[in-house]
């Protein structure tokens, strides 16, 4: 088993619609969960940083997580044709700068207008 | 917030050949940072941890006198790709720990580095 599993996709949906991005991981030690999103040919760009069970907000993002069931969560509302990208979540055991990320494998997503 | 370059952004090169790539942490200090390589259509992997002042901390499989890697101050990390060979043609990343309490890493534009 891998210590991240995320669907690949593709995921497509309309302009408007609200997008679920999800991962599990198994290794009870992350503590520390992001959400990045990666332009094609470009490097990832940090979205969401969270540290604790429940939701954190940000303009149009959320980020979940529930420790207990190993499972974090993006939402995007409202989606627009230029969130389509490929998004990877990604966490780490500690929360110093020197701690390695442990990425999923990436979810393709299109907006269609 | 917190800006990584790397340059250059794309370089081809002919087998044989060595290849530096630049990573800067422009507006801050990094005393860590992270070189990845990305096929397509695939994720991160990650090569090599890059502490300054010491030795990289090279991860499983990854040969280290192939992919040097130093990191002589707080804002600067270069990776030399030394022979390249056509397979090691991909999409090479890097990123900075931003040294805060929770550190958050940030990754740099990559460069796509093709050995023809």
């Amino acid at each position: 088993q891998k210590e991240v599993e995320q669907d690949p996709g593709p995921l497509s949906v309309p302009e408007g619609a609200i997008v679920s991005l999800n991962c599990t991981y198994s290794n009870s030690a992350f503590q520390y969960f992001m959400w990045y999103r990666q332009y094609s040919r470009k490097g990832p760009e940090l979205l969401m940083y969270t540290y604790s069970s429940g939701n954190k907000e940000d303009g149009r993002f959320t980020a979940q997580v529930d420790k207990s069931s190993k499972y974090i969560s993006l939402f995007i509302r409202d989606s627009q044709p230029s969130d389509s990208a490929t998004y990877l979540c990604a966490m780490k055991s500690s929360g110093g700068s020197n701690y390695k990320l442990t990425f999923g494998k990436g979810t393709l997503l299109t907006v269609n207008p | 917030g917190a800006v990584v370059s790397q340059h250059p952004s794309w370089v081809i090169c002919k087998s044989g050949t060595s290849v530096k790539i630049e990573c800067r942490s422009l507006d801050f200090q990094a005393t860590t940072m992270f070189w990845y390589r990305q096929f397509p259509k695939q994720s991160l992997m990650l090569m090599a941890t890059s502490n300054e002042g010491s030795k990289a901390t090279y991860e499983q499989g990854v040969e280290k006198d192939k992919f040097l890697i130093n990191h002589a101050s707080l804002t600067l990390s270069t990776l030399t790709v030394t022979s390249a060979h056509p397979e090691d043609s991909s999409f090479y990343i890097c990123s900075a720990g931003s040294g805060t309490g929770t550190g958050e890493q940030y990754f740099g534009p990559g460069t796509r580095l093709t050995v023809t």
